[in-house]
């Protein structure tokens, strides 16, 4: 069975940091290209980060709101994914998804709070 | 950026009809490999986005299959056929053929 478990979300005031992590299990990770996508309060899907596999040299790509102040990254050897996010804004306010293989395969979401 | 509007933000359904839900990309979603890159996920309350239709008309697995995609370079459909209680939630079209992928707003379906 698939799984993919965020964690590592919470409530963090403005400029602060936040690592989330997402565990996997059940498909062969280090091929995968592994996502995040967030979730506005007003439900709006934004994707915000790939990383690819090592034989793609695990290129990482941004959307540009994100760019400078998040970072993608991954252990195959944990079949996990993180995001960091630093420099962190009000607008950041979302549930944090990670996805692979075309939003296949979800995790269950994880919130993230940015307020004073 | 490739802009994704759907309409209509949201539909009322009487349970055994059909539903109707309409996508629009700013740019083609047809790649040279001749695939064209719509998906399309449903949210129901409370869980995750689950993906109902690949590649604009191919069904992901364990989807009833009285959900269909169809479509054009810039115009897609999901329809589903003889609604019923567990279709309710919003639905989405997202393009996956290029960074960033993008995502229409939302159409929310309940039942009359």
């Amino acid at each position: 069975e698939v799984q993919l478990v965020e964690t590592g979300g919470g409530l963090v005031q403005p400029g602060k940091s936040l690592k989330l992590t997402c565990a996997t299990s059940g498909f062969t990770f280090s091929t995968a290209w592994m996502h995040w996508v967030r979730q506005s309060p007003e439900k709006r899907l934004e994707w915000i980060a790939r990383i690819k596999d090592k034989s793609n040299n695990y290129a990482t790509d941004y959307v540009e709101s994100v760019k400078g102040r998040f970072t993608i990254s991954r252990d195959d050897s944990k079949s996990s994914v993180y995001l960091q996010m630093n420099s962190l804004k009000e607008e950041d306010t979302a549930t944090y998804y990670c996805t692979t293989y075309y939003g296949y395969y979800w995790g269950q979401g994880v919130m993230v709070t940015v307020s004073s | 950026d490739i802009v994704m509007t759907q309409a209509p933000l949201s539909v009322s359904v009487t349970p055994g009809e059909s539903a109707s839900i309409s996508c629009r990309s700013s740019k083609s979603l047809l790649h040279s490999n001749g695939i064209t890159y719509v998906y399309w996920y449903l949210q129901k309350p409370g869980k995750s986005p689950q993906l109902l239709i690949y590649r604009m008309s191919n069904l992901a697995s364990g989807v009833p299959d009285r959900f269909s995609g169809s479509g054009s370079e810039t115009d897609f459909t999901l329809k589903i056929s003889r609604v019923e209680a567990e279709d309710v939630g919003i639905y989405y079209c997202g393009q996956l053929l290029e960074n960033p992928w993008t995502f229409g707003g939302g159409t929310k379906l309940e039942l009359k």
